[in-house]
């Protein structure tokens, strides 16, 4: 039964700085991996997928990576704003199409 | 380019009741998924239809069940309302099973 775990649960760090956020899954066989922010009382925003065949992809400040190999993925998010702000979750889609997600890291970025 | 549209966003319901959500996904995109959001289990998996078909469930008892439309949209329906049933609702839908997933802002139900 494929689980996805995301550490750390809760971040808070300084306006500026770089960061990263570390996902793990217990399960290699994936068809790919989401990154979404999710804002209070919203919907999911859909920030990077990889294809289980690539390592990384890059969005303006966000750079995700993907292991299959390991269970791993981080995503790197440059120079944090405060309206960076928000749940980061990821999910890995399994080789039945579903989609399971970890329970999130919630980033305080502070001025 | 329109979003993934739900409705209501809200909703207030008793025990016992049966409720319909609505989905109206991204034009073109022919699968539609449905997630339970809630504090204790987080985001869990409902089910998937593709092209009108149910491809993929969940570990949700029957109460929970769904439909979707030659147009894409997808209703779900939960029969005999429980107080555990109290969640966000989530849709979402993409183009194919390998590409990006898009959300819709929810649908909030509440069981008194």
């Amino acid at each position: 039964k494929q689980e996805v775990t995301q550490i750390p649960a809760a971040l808070s760090v300084p306006e500026g700085e770089n960061l990263v956020l570390n996902c793990s899954f217990t399960d290699s066989a994936i068809y790919n991996l989401q990154w979404f922010r999710q804002d209070p009382g919203k919907g999911l925003t859909s920030l990077l997928l990889i294809q289980s065949s690539q390592r990384e992809q890059t969005s303006g400040r966000l750079n995700a990576s993907l292991d299959k190999s390991s269970g791993r993925s981080t995503l790197y998010i440059a120079a944090s704003q405060p309206g960076d702000s928000a749940t980061y979750l990821c999910a890995v889609k399994d080789s039945s199409y579903k989609l399971i997600f970890g329970s999130g890291t919630r980033l305080l970025v502070r001025p | 380019k329109a979003g993934v549209t739900q409705t209501p966003r809200y909703l207030i319901k008793t025990r016992g009741q049966q409720v319909t959500l609505s989905c109206s996904p991204i034009s073109g995109h022919r699968s539609v998924s449905w997630y339970q959001q809630t504090p204790g289990q987080g985001l869990q998996f409902l089910f998937e239809y593709f092209s009108e078909t149910q491809r993929n469930k969940g570990n949700f008892p029957g109460r929970f069940s769904g439909r979707q439309f030659s147009n894409s949209r997808s209703e779900m329906n939960v029969s005999t309302l429980e107080l555990g049933d109290s969640a966000l609702y989530l849709c979402a839908s993409s183009l194919e099973a390998n590409q990006p997933q898009h959300f819709g802002d929810g649908t909030r139900l509440s069981i008194l």
